[in-house]
């Protein structure tokens, strides 16, 4: 069984540029949620996708967008980015029926110059 | 979703129980309580959750209040790879499934 995995481990760019990450949800799961987590912060939900569609979305701006494809691996896109952003960015998968009971990526870890 | 509150940091002897509270007064009739834990530059891992009843699996332990406003992760025997933020969170599922709160979450320090 293969756990969730996320790429790349860390991404340097600069303010303005576009930046998309990428998770891989363990075997078995058809639910993707985002994360990011800020330096000493927990992390923070971004959104969910399940069934290729966005599933509930936390208090992110438009900027920030996903996809599912139907391998249930998922996608995060930043626009424009903004210092502000720079964060780990935390990809978690679960299965229908299993509640909140998240299983994690190591993250990406995004620097925005 | 609960607002929590956790200490900031606590210190645990090895071999020794750990009893880490949180404080959940604001928590729902149907909203369960999750504890995850993060080691450094690990993504967070899941440690169990509980409603209302007490709940124990093979990692630790988990003691809610009966008027569910507080709870307590125990872990039985701590040794040094225990040490890691823990966050307790709660979540109603439903509308909410998948999305989990998280604070700033304790700091445990486990040493020899």
């Amino acid at each position: 069984e293969t756990g969730v995995t996320q790429s790349p481990t860390h991404l340097i760019k600069t303010r303005g540029q576009q930046v998309t990450l990428r998770c891989s949800s363990q075997s078995g799961h058809n639910t993707v949620s985002w994360y990011q987590q800020a330096l000493g912060q927990g992390p923070q939900f971004i959104f969910q996708y399940y069934r290729e569609e966005e599933n509930g979305r936390g208090n992110f701006p438009p900027r920030f967008s996903g996809l599912q494809f139907p391998n249930y691996s998922s996608e995060l896109n930043v626009n424009a980015l903004e210092l502000d952003d720079s964060a780990l960015y935390l990809c978690a998968s679960s299965r229908t029926g299993g509640g909140e009971k998240l299983f994690f990526g190591s993250g990406t870890q995004l620097s925005v110059l | 979703d609960a607002k929590t509150t956790q200490p900031t940091s606590m210190d645990c002897a090895e071999g020794r129980a750990a009893n880490l509270p949180c404080n959940h007064s604001t928590i729902s009739g149907n909203e369960y309580v999750y504890w995850y834990r993060q080691i450094h530059s690990q993504g967070p891992q899941y440690i169990i959750h509980g409603l209302k009843n007490n709940e124990t699996n093979e990692m630790a332990s988990l003691i809610i209040t009966e008027d569910r406003k507080s709870s307590t992760l125990i872990l039985p025997h701590a040794t040094l790879r225990d040490t890691a933020v823990y966050y307790c969170t709660g979540s109603t599922g439903g509308t909410s499934y998948g999305k989990l709160t998280f604070g700033q979450g304790t700091i445990l320090t486990v040493h020899p």
